[in-house]
């Protein structure tokens, strides 16, 4: 099994450009995650998804949108780049029947945005 | 304590020191609260789950203790290693089995 993978591990944009961050997950996980990990700030929830075709926001949705059309991939769309959302990017997957919603992430995504 | 806290921010210390630290998590509608371990250039990995007041998980040489009344958790390194050098993350999943609200962790540097 890959576990949670996520493309691409890295990319540099100008502002105003856009780009879609993909994860993919093979371990049949209901509920999706996508966060930010910035110096000093942790790890902050965007948007997540427990389920096929739902999603919602988390902390700092704003600027980020996502799609969730099917359950082992979750896509997360930034439509104009600003510079603030330089920073990396985790994805994470989890099964609500497991350790209490147990986390499993994937191996993170450094964008600048210049 | 409406969000997770974590001190202390940092932590160096030397090979065979053993050394803790906190978590502190809202205490009302709690559900769960999670270590994990994340290394340089790499992604968090889950180290404990706890839910019952009172709990204590180990291992190796790392363990956990849970205080939900108070609304807080101990981790402990017996004996560090340079191996042991990471940051170490707890989440609560307080209200709400769907999120984990993550705090920001403490960094634990051990040299020889």
């Amino acid at each position: 099994n890959a576990g949670v993978t996520q493309t691409p591990k890295f990319r540099v944009l100008k502002t105003g450009q856009s780009m879609t961050l993909l994860c993919a997950q093979d371990m049949n996980h209901e509920y999706m995650y996508w966060y930010r990990q910035d110096p000093g700030m942790g790890l902050r929830l965007i948007h997540y998804s427990v389920g096929e075709g739902t999603t919602a926001k988390g902390e700092v949705p704003d600027g980020y949108n996502v799609s969730r059309l099917k359950k082992q991939n979750f896509l997360l769309g930034l439509e104009s780049a600003a510079p603030s959302q330089t920073s990396v990017y985790f994805c994470a997957s989890s099964s609500p029947g497991r350790g209490y919603n147990e986390q499993f992430f994937g191996p993170g995504t450094r964008l600048t945005v210049l | 304590i409406l969000n997770v806290e974590q001190s202390p921010q940092s932590l160096h210390v030397q090979e065979g020191d053993s050394t803790n630290f906190t978590c502190s998590f809202p205490s009302s509608n709690f559900y769960a609260l999670h270590w994990y371990r994340w290394e340089t250039a790499k992604s968090p990995e889950a180290l404990f789950v706890m839910t019952l007041n009172g709990d204590e998980k180990k291992k190796g040489r790392i363990s956990a203790t849970l205080n939900t009344k108070e609304g807080y958790s101990y981790l402990y390194i017996k004996g560090s290693q340079p191996e042991d050098s990471a940051t170490y993350l707890c989440a609560s999943n307080t209200g709400t089995a769907s999120k984990l609200t993550f705090g920001t962790g403490t960094r634990l540097q051990v040299t020889l």
